[in-house]
């Protein structure tokens, strides 16, 4: 089966450091992706791992380990517009995209 | 900007009517995956097409059906709506790499509500 497992939600203060956590279970990957989505809009793409170890750019760091099933969007320096969900979506063989619910992120001042 | 567009942004339909939804996929990628997202879920994967032919399909029933041109454009139909087909409709461009697809980028989607 495939299964996508994310917090639901999370609260966050401006500047601070977030981790949110993806785990997986999935028929077939290649590669795990993370967007972000502001109510009402479409995902935007944010950063993609097909290798186990950490990705970083800029703010935001995933992470991925594939034996575990396991993957972490790390967003750093916190500013109020990063409110958003957040979709982590692992990809099968055939190219789909798998996503979880998301995890909605709360930015507070 | 991701260079997907879609139309129309939103739509109104009753039970029982037909719908397309449209998609101009970005520059260079002649791939066009589609998806469907509810309401507070994730997007769920309805088909991709490649080279004008329906490559992996999701589960969604046969009343659900789409089209990719020669120009890579693409259509996602919809027949017999149902109330539970209100939903944000979103299309995802992208293109071959030696190790697969590249990075899908999304449209701004149409937002589908039927009464």
């Amino acid at each position: 089966g495939q299964n996508i497992d994310q917090p639901t939600e999370m609260t966050a203060t401006e500047g601070a450091i977030v981790q949110i956590n993806c785990t997986y279970q999935t028929s077939g990957f290649n590669g795990l992706f993370w967007y972000q989505q502001h109510a009402g809009e479409a995902p935007t793409f944010l950063s993609y791992n097909v290798l186990d170890g950490l990705e970083e750019k800029g703010r935001f760091s995933s992470f991925l380990s594939r034996s575990k099933g396991y993957s972490y969007l790390l967003l750093k320096e916190l500013q109020m517009k990063d409110s958003a969900s957040y979709l982590c979506a692992p990809r099968a063989f055939t190219d789909k995209l798998i996503f979880g619910t998301g995890t909605r992120l709360q930015v507070f001042p | 900007e991701t260079g997907v567009t879609q139309s129309p942004t939103h739509l109104i339909k009753t039970r029982g009517q037909q719908v397309t939804l449209r998609c101009s996929s970005q520059s260079g990628h002649n791939t066009v995956s589609w998806y469907q997202q509810a309401l507070g879920q994730g997007p769920q994967f309805i088909f991709q097409y490649y080279r004008e032919e329906e490559n992996g399909r999701g589960n969604f029933p046969p009343r659900f059906s789409g089209l990719q041109f020669p120009n890579y454009s693409s259509e996602l139909n919809v027949n017999a709506l149902e109330l539970d087909d209100s939903a944000l409709y979103l299309c995802a461009s992208s293109r071959p790499t030696s190790g697969g697809q590249e990075t899908q980028y999304f449209g701004p989607g149409t937002r589908l509500l039927v009464l």
